[in-house]
């Protein structure tokens, strides 16, 4: 059912060091692509969302960009700190008559201090 | 907080058993969804309900059905549980028939756990 192929599965960086997390799609048609920032114990949560027809999109420290013809879209995480600490999701909503979210499998970031 | 509540968070039951858990979206939301989190396999849709009715099926197994209630509440049923069905299962809401600029609200979801 994944329709995101995600990757890496699960990442280490140092405190201050930049995450990359990266997602490809399939040839559908969509109309948005949300990240979701999941803590332990916790559900889902919407950190940013990008639509195909912007590049890049810039909240603080969280940068997602796009590259369409690559079919792929990325999350950044500039200095990265202990508290960015969880597990992300990549994801998309289709733009058809279908509106239900697909997830990726997931990245769990530890950041080290 | 979410504002989208889940019972219970926590249970334990052995195979061939039943349970039933629980949602109560954000108030307004009229939309409910279900994704089932294993280890292995991510966030997996199951179904969503709208105002009452269903509106989209994922993979959802025959042994699973769901309901949403007047109220908007809703329930999932796990019946003839298996290991395999041993996973956190989450609830999530939104306004109207989608996720609308991406966003699901989701509560913190119930851990099934099958003996």
């Amino acid at each position: 059912q994944q329709q995101v192929k995600q990757s890496p599965q699960s990442l280490i960086v140092q405190k201050g060091g930049i995450s990359i997390i990266n997602c490809a799609y399939e040839n559908t048609a969509f109309d948005y692509f949300p990240w979701y920032q999941q803590f332990p114990g916790k559900g889902p949560a919407l950190l940013i969302a990008i639509r195909p027809d912007v590049s890049e999109k810039k909240e603080g420290r969280f940068t997602i960009s796009f590259n369409k013809s690559a079919k792929q879209f990325s999350l950044h995480i500039m200095d990265s700190q202990p508290g960015d600490s969880a597990t992300y999701f990549c994801a998309r909503r289709p733009c058809s008559n279908d509106y239900k979210l697909s997830f990726g499998a997931g990245t769990t970031v530890t950041v080290r201090a | 907080d979410s504002g989208v509540t889940q019972t219970p968070k926590h249970l334990i039951t052995a195979t061939g058993q039943r349970v039933t858990l629980r949602c109560s979206p954000r108030s307004g939301d009229l939309s409910v969804y279900w994704y089932q989190q294993s280890l292995d396999q991510g966030l997996q849709f199951l179904i969503q309900y709208y105002n009452g009715e269903e509106r989209a099926k994922g993979n959802i197994l025959e042994r699973f059905s769901a309901q949403q209630f007047p109220d908007l509440h809703s329930e999932l049923n796990l019946s003839s549980l298996e290991l395999g069905d041993s996973a956190l299962y989450f609830c999530a809401s939104s306004v109207g028939q989608g996720a609308r600029g991406g966003e699901l609200f989701f509560g913190e979801g119930s851990r099934l756990t099958v003996l």
